[in-house]
């Protein structure tokens, strides 16, 4: 089945520093989400980006649908301390009209104050 | 409330154990969704329910059993379930299965130990 890499797998930064973490795929995706985890709760989308190119941003987030569709990039600006957490980029799969998104396997950020 | 409500949020069940996970959702979306979430793992999906009716089984072995009575409610049953089996169980939920599963809104999640 298809798989999203996602570097780095963590990362230890100082607050008010700027991230940059990233997803790629073997194969083409035509939506990138975005998802963030805070410790002990679920997934919530960040950001959805739909067409190859496209840069959205949320806050301090700032996404980016890569031009040659496999790839997306996450980053976030003078990091707060809440920022803490697991971020996953994921998917959709595509299988006539059933959609299943694929996750990646996240990256953890930590936040220093 | 709003959101996803998962209840119980932490379970410590022995192997010959009976237990259930209940899931509900106030947004009135129509497909519902059971998510494995291990160490290191993506997520992985287990189940989906749109309209009440399950229309993915994502190869689950027979000891979790899911149910879905209406579009509000999701329920995991579990038995005679193995330690490899502890992970954060998480419910979602979408408008539809369609393009909207793009937007999945997710529980906070039952955090499962397996004795």
């Amino acid at each position: 089945g298809q798989q999203l890499n996602q570097s780095p797998q963590s990362m230890f930064i100082q607050e008010g520093e700027d991230v940059s973490m990233n997803c790629t795929s073997s194969s083409i995706f035509n939506t990138w989400l975005w998802y963030k985890q805070d410790p002990g709760e679920g997934p919530v989308l960040l950001i959805a980006l739909y067409k190859a190119g496209e840069l959205t941003s949320n806050g301090r987030l700032t996404a980016q649908f890569g031009i040659t569709r496999k790839d997306s990039f996450l980053n976030i600006s003078a990091s707060i301390p809440s920022d803490v957490g697991i971020y996953f980029c994921a998917g959709p799969n595509s299988g006539g009209s059933n959609y299943k998104l694929t996750f990646g396997k996240g990256t953890l950020l930590t936040v220093n104050p | 409330e709003t959101g996803v409500t998962q209840t119980p949020r932490h379970l410590v069940m022995g192997m010959t154990n009976k237990k259930s996970l209940k899931c509900e959702q106030h947004l009135g979306h129509n497909a519902m969704y059971w998510y494995k979430q291990s160490a290191k793992k993506p997520l992985e999906l287990m189940f989906v329910y749109n309209f009440k009716e399950q229309t993915e089984n994502n190869s689950v072995p027979s000891r979790f059993s899911p149910e879905c009575p209406n579009s509000s409610h999701l329920f995991l049953h579990l038995h005679t379930l193995q330690p490899e089996d502890s992970a954060l169980y998480l419910c979602a939920s979408s408008q539809d299965t369609g393009l909207n599963q793009r937007k999945l809104f997710f529980g906070s999640g039952t955090q499962l130990s397996v004795l």
